[in-house]
């Protein structure tokens, strides 16, 4: 088993939907996780960050993390065509010097006007 | 502000050739990372260095050297590439008390024929 697991996609939702994105893990000492976000031809970038468990909202963002089943999920509320994307899980179990992320495969989100 | 540039930004090479991708960062981050990207199988891991003067293995490294020349950059060499690594390289660079926050350069494409 992988110690992320994210959902291939690709998915295909029409402009205004809610999205929902979801991540699974393995390894019960992760305490940080994020979304980065990749647009076609382009490097990941921040999107959202959550330490343990607990929802986080940015704008139409939000990050909610369960750390009693192992499972992330980033919702997006009013989806619009530019948030057509890549979405990558990340996670690590500490921060500072040598900490390390482990990514999920990531999803590829298009959203139709 | 540049952020992290990585060159080249394309290559083709023959199999049993070298080359060094570069990558500069101007954030002054102690940290910087060499991640592949291949479709399917998410972001992994080639090497990181926590620090100048110090660089470790990461998930993939077989076949990669890197070099940490000072605090601003770090290059991953190919001392005899294979086909098996046509892939997206990505730098990656983050401050040693935020490593949760990594920031990306735009990545190299590169394909081994």
């Amino acid at each position: 088993q992988k110690e992320v697991e994210q959902d291939p996609g690709p998915l295909s939702v029409p402009e205004g939907a809610i999205v929902s994105l979801n991540c699974t893990y393995s390894n019960s000492a992760f305490q940080y996780f994020m979304w980065y976000r990749q647009y076609s031809r382009k490097g990941p970038e921040l999107l959202m960050y959550t330490y343990s468990s607990g929802n986080k909202e940015d704008g139409r963002f939000t990050a909610q993390v369960d750390k009693s089943s192992k499972y992330i999920s980033l919702f997006i509320r009013d989806s619009q065509p530019s948030d057509s994307a890549t979405y990558l899980c990340a996670m690590s179990g500490y921060t500072g010097a040598n900490s390390k992320l482990t990514f999920g495969k990531g999803i590829t989100l298009s959203v139709r006007p | 502000n540049a952020g992290v540039t990585q060159t080249p930004k394309f290559q083709v090479l023959k199999t049993g050739q070298s080359m060094t991708l570069q990558c500069a960062q101007d954030m002054n981050h102690n940290s910087m990372y060499w991640y592949r990207q291949d479709p399917g199988m998410g972001l992994r891991l080639i090497y990181y260095s926590a620090s100048e003067g110090t660089t470790d293995k990461g998930e993939v490294p077989n076949g990669y050297n890197v070099s940490r020349l000072n605090k601003r950059e770090f290059s991953l060499r190919l001392e005899s590439a294979a086909p098996s690594q046509t892939s997206v390289y990505f730098c990656a660079s983050s401050a040693e008390d935020r490593s949760e926050t990594q920031y990306f350069g735009p990545g190299t494409r590169l394909l081994v024929l």
